[in-house]
């Protein structure tokens, strides 16, 4: 099994361009979620998803949309990118069989805005 | 929204030295509670984690304490090395959420 797999690795964007970070998982998790982590600000939960076709909102949610079309994929949509959004990117995705599930963690996209 | 308070947000010591890192929450329906060690430059992994209805775990040099009464929980690690040195994460959820809230983090030095 790959786990958990992130595209791109790293990322340049212009202010106001769009973009889209991709994250499949091959383990089967019904949850899976997306966090920011910048310096000194730990991990902080953008989107989360706990099946296809739903998602809710995280505490930063502001300037990204996400979908769950199919358990497999969770892409991030900025919208129009800020400065503020450079950061390093993590998708994370467990298992719903019970709540004692870890997170399982991709190797993270660093997306830099200019 | 649950919040968790990790400190201290630095730590460094001498190799073999026992190093001790703390986390408190507020929502008492928290029930699970990981801790991630996170090397420079790579993702966040699972080292150990306890659940509510316990009050220590151990896995070899580290282990974790919850008191809920208080709502802390503890990361302890003994004889350290200098491969112990990272970021270091604590964590918790709760039944039915299935969201995970992180605290700051802790960054761990071992000095040999």
């Amino acid at each position: 099994n790959a786990g958990v797999t992130q595209t791109p690795k790293f990322q340049v964007l212009k202010t106001g361009q769009s973009m889209t970070l991709q994250c499949a998982q091959d383990m089967n998790h019904e949850y899976m979620s997306w966090y920011r982590q910048d310096p000194g600000m730990g991990l902080r939960l953008i989107h989360y998803s706990v099946g296809a076709g739903i998602t809710d909102q995280g505490e930063v949610p502001n300037g990204y949309n996400v979908s769950r079309s199919t358990t497999e994929d969770f892409p991030l949509r900025l919208l129009s990118a800020a400065p503020s959004q450079t950061s390093v990117y993590f998708c994370a995705s467990s298992s719903r069989q019970g709540v004692y599930s870890p997170l399982h963690f991709g190797n993270g996209t660093r997306l830099t805005v200019t | 929204g649950e919040n968790v308070e990790q400190h201290p947000s630095t730590l460094s010591v001498q190799e073999g030295d026992s190093a001790v890192i703390k986390c408190t929450y507020s929502d008492s329906a928290s029930n699970y509670f990981p801790w991630y060690k996170q090397e420079l430059g790579k993702r966040p992994q699972l080292i150990i984690d306890i659940r509510s209805n316990v009050g220590e775990k151990k896995d070899q040099r580290i282990a974790v304490t919850l008191n809920k009464t208080a709502k802390h929980f503890s990361l302890h690690i003994t004889e350290t090395q200098p491969e112990d040195s990272a970021v270091y994460f604590c964590a918790l959820t709760s039944s039915g959420t299935y969201k995970y809230i992180f605290g700051t983090g802790t960054r761990l030095k071992v000095l040999a």
